[in-house]
């Protein structure tokens, strides 16, 4: 069974302050997605990373796809209140359309 | 990306009673979607795997005679939560498969989710 490892689960910070979120797995994967997810709203799609080693800027979000394709990590620089909200990524391309979730890291960015 | 819509947005009925859940894919002919469920602050569980014009596939423990799953065209799978007992309360969401022209990217967009209350 594949599984995705997201740490940590939990996160509250400080306005301004940095952070990263990893995700991290035994399997390789041939994609890897990153999804902001609003209370009450469905996730949308922030990332897909596709080549080892590839490195994705968005605004002050970067993320980065490990060399062996198996872990991912997301950096937020100077994060804001607006950045509040559950972090998932997940795994595909392994089975057929499916994709394994990690277990979501939930951040509060407090003014 | 696919421009998914979900239907209702909230829903409360009581115990016993089935709920209906639409799935509609706006943009974008879906031959799979996924239906998930979510508690709070939690990640999303896979609940089955929909396909157009053949049965939906469940995941391990999902009982498939409880949430009966149609995709009878393209753009539309819907999920019914048969007998609803309070412990089917939670956040229910479909997504589609929306996988790229390469192959190899596996991207999914999602419906705005689905709030079932069983009271």
């Amino acid at each position: 069974t594949q599984l995705l490892e997201q740490s940590p689960q939990f996160l509250s910070i400080q306005e301004g302050e940095n952070l990263t979120v990893y995700c991290n797995s035994s399997s390789v994967f041939s994609s890897l997605q990153w999804y902001r997810q609003e209370p009450g709203e469905g996730p949308v799609l922030l990332v897909t990373v596709v080549t080892g080693g590839e490195v994705k800027k968005l605004k002050r979000l970067t993320f980065q796809f490990g060399d062996a394709r198996k872990d991912s990590s997301l950096h937020i620089t100077a994060a804001q209140p607006g950045d509040t909200g559950l972090y998932l990524c997940a795994g595909g391309g392994n089975q057929g359309g499916k994709l394994i979730f990690g277990q979501g890291t939930e951040l509060s960015v407090k003014p | 990306g696919a421009v998914v819509s979900q239907h209702p947005s909230w829903v409360i009925c009581k115990s016993g009673t089935s709920v209906k859940i639409e799935c509609r894919s706006l943009d974008f002919q879906a031959t799979t979607m996924f239906w998930y469920r979510q508690f709070p602050k939690q990640s999303l569980m896979l609940m089955a795997t929909s396909n157009e014009g053949s049965k939906a596939t469940y995941e391990q423990g999902v009982e498939k005679d409880k949430f009966l799953i149609n995709h009878a065209s393209l753009t539309l799978s819907t999920l019914t939560v048969t007998s609803a007992h309070p412990e089917d309360s939670s956040f229910y969401i479909c997504s589609v498969d929306y996988s790229t022209s390469k192959g190899h990217n596996t991207e999914a967009f999602f419906g705005q989710g689905t709030r079932l209350t069983v009271v």
